[in-house]
């Protein structure tokens, strides 16, 4: 069973920065595309980030273009996400998940994992 | 700018009823359009695919229909499990993005 585990949230002040990870597991990880999905207290999804199987590709949302970096490590089963310059609407459950294409962007998300909260505050 | 409007906002039904959510995109899709249903303190899933796909191990019940700018995804006899948040998500032009949702609730 795919199994997405993210890590590295927490509440950090703005204009800071974090790191998150998402743990890949039970699928060939370097086969597919990941993403990243975010999610406000009480809001919709929004997506944020997107990375190519083998990492040629990234792709953002206007909102975190120039602030954040979508990453891999195929080798360690790992996506990250850099952020950097936060702001308070930056704050939201951050979910990794998986494209349902191998070795091309479909950006259709079948696996999600739990999310890590983020949150902006001073 | 192409948005997705997700109605109703709320559907309040029982169980064992049929549920009928709407999404219509403001220019043509085509059928690329996903619908994933989210319980409270829950991440998303995935129930449907390119309009009308079911993901892996989605149960009969959901199903979808419709192309260019209207949706449908149908429950066609709630489960206590059903009740939840469901959100359609265009994937015709980039960025992807979502709708605002329905929530299907307990009448």
């Amino acid at each position: 069973q795919v199994h997405l585990v993210e890590s590295g949230g927490g509440v950090v002040q703005p204009g800071r920065s974090l790191r998150l990870s998402c743990a890949a597991s039970a699928f060939i990880f370097s086969d597919f595309g990941m993403h990243w999905v975010r999610q406000a207290p009480g809001k919709g999804l929004e997506w944020v980030a997107s990375i190519a199987y083998d990492g040629t590709n990234e792709e953002y949302a206007d909102s975190v273009k120039g602030r954040f970096i979508i990453s891999r490590d195929n080798n360690q089963n790992t996506l990250h996400l850099e952020m950097n310059s936060l702001r308070a609407e930056d704050t939201a459950v951050y979910y990794c998940a998986r494209d349902r294409a191998r070795h091309l962007v479909s950006s259709i998300f079948d696996y999600w994992g739990q999310g890590t909260l983020v949150t902006v505050s001073s | 700018e192409n948005v997705l409007t997700q109605s109703p906002a709320t559907l309040s039904l029982s169980p064992g009823e049929r549920a009928t959510l709407s999404c219509r995109a403001s220019r043509s899709i085509s059928t690329y359009l996903a619908w994933y249903q989210q319980k409270p303190g829950q991440a998303p899933r995935l129930l449907i695919y390119d309009a009308s796909n079911r993901a892996t191990g989605i149960p009969a019940r959901f199903s979808g229909s419709g192309s260019g700018t209207d949706f449908t995804l149908t429950i066609s006899s709630l489960e206590p499990e059903d009740f939840a948040v469901y959100y359609c998500q265009q994937r015709s032009s980039w960025p992807p993005f979502f709708g605002g949702g329905t929530k299907v609730e307990i009448k």
